[in-house]
């Protein structure tokens, strides 16, 4: 299957900072995008969908000027954090895919953030 | 609302038996895609297997097969002869046009293999 990958794998930053996560799909154009957050021992939830050169499209609850979503690119979205607080620690997961309907979506590795 | 439910938070299977895990889906859409991720330790989601509702035959893939019952709404997943590496949090997705093609989970179902 294609290869995405997010980056950093885990990030740890102090309360009030941000930090940038990174989306990159290394052998495949990825028209969207997506993100989901998933708590410990709980399942993903999709926080926004991002098609490439839109605005993304988040799900209700999420507050998109806390969570800053990029799709510049047909190969990178990145999610920023802003103003973290330790409720926002958890982990992060994006996945990608190429337009059609049957076409499959494809995760990266994840990111485990963690705000002290 | 759509929803997927997994019904069984943990299951146990002993190596080299077979094991069923449960999910039903509530949707209003006729054109959807079903599936189950394994997401082992790592935490890395691994796809198992896949349906489109369109198609009647069961999908299977190696060891794993499904069992779909569209006028039910219910698609299983069965493992057969579990291997120890099968232990991970097995989740139950389905996908529509009209959600954007993002995934939809369930709660998801721990499996243990033992020895």
């Amino acid at each position: 299957g294609a290869v995405v990958s997010q980056h950093p794998s885990w990030v740890i930053c102090k309360s009030g900072t941000s930090v940038k996560i990174e989306c990159r799909s290394l052998d495949f154009q990825a028209t969207t995008m997506f993100w989901y957050r998933q708590f410990p021992k709980q399942s993903l939830m999709l926080m926004a969908t991002s098609n490439e050169g839109s605005k993304a499209t988040y799900e209700q609850g999420v507050e998109k000027d806390k969570f800053l979503i990029n799709h510049a690119s047909l190969t990178l979205s990145t999610l920023t954090v802003t103003s973290a607080h330790p409720e926002d620690s958890s982990f992060y997961i994006c996945s990608a895919r190429v337009g059609g309907k049957n076409t499959e979506a494809f995760f990266g590795q994840g990111t485990r953030l963690t705000v002290v | 609302a759509q929803t997927v439910t997994q019904s069984q938070p943990e299951m146990s299977v002993q190596e080299a038996e077979t094991v069923t895990l449960s999910c039903t889906y509530d949707t209003s859409e006729s054109d959807y895609y079903l599936f189950w991720y394994k997401q082992p330790p790592s935490r890395q989601m691994i796809l198992v297997i896949r349906q489109e509702a369109y198609k009647q035959q069961n999908a299977t893939e190696n060891r794993f097969s499904v069992n779909f019952q569209k006028a039910a709404k219910s698609f299983s997943l069965k493992i057969s002869d579990s291997q120890l590496g099968d232990a991970a949090m097995y989740f139950c997705a389905y996908r529509t046009s009209d959600s954007g093609y993002a995934l939809n989970f369930g709660k998801g179902t721990s499996l243990l293999v033992t020895p």
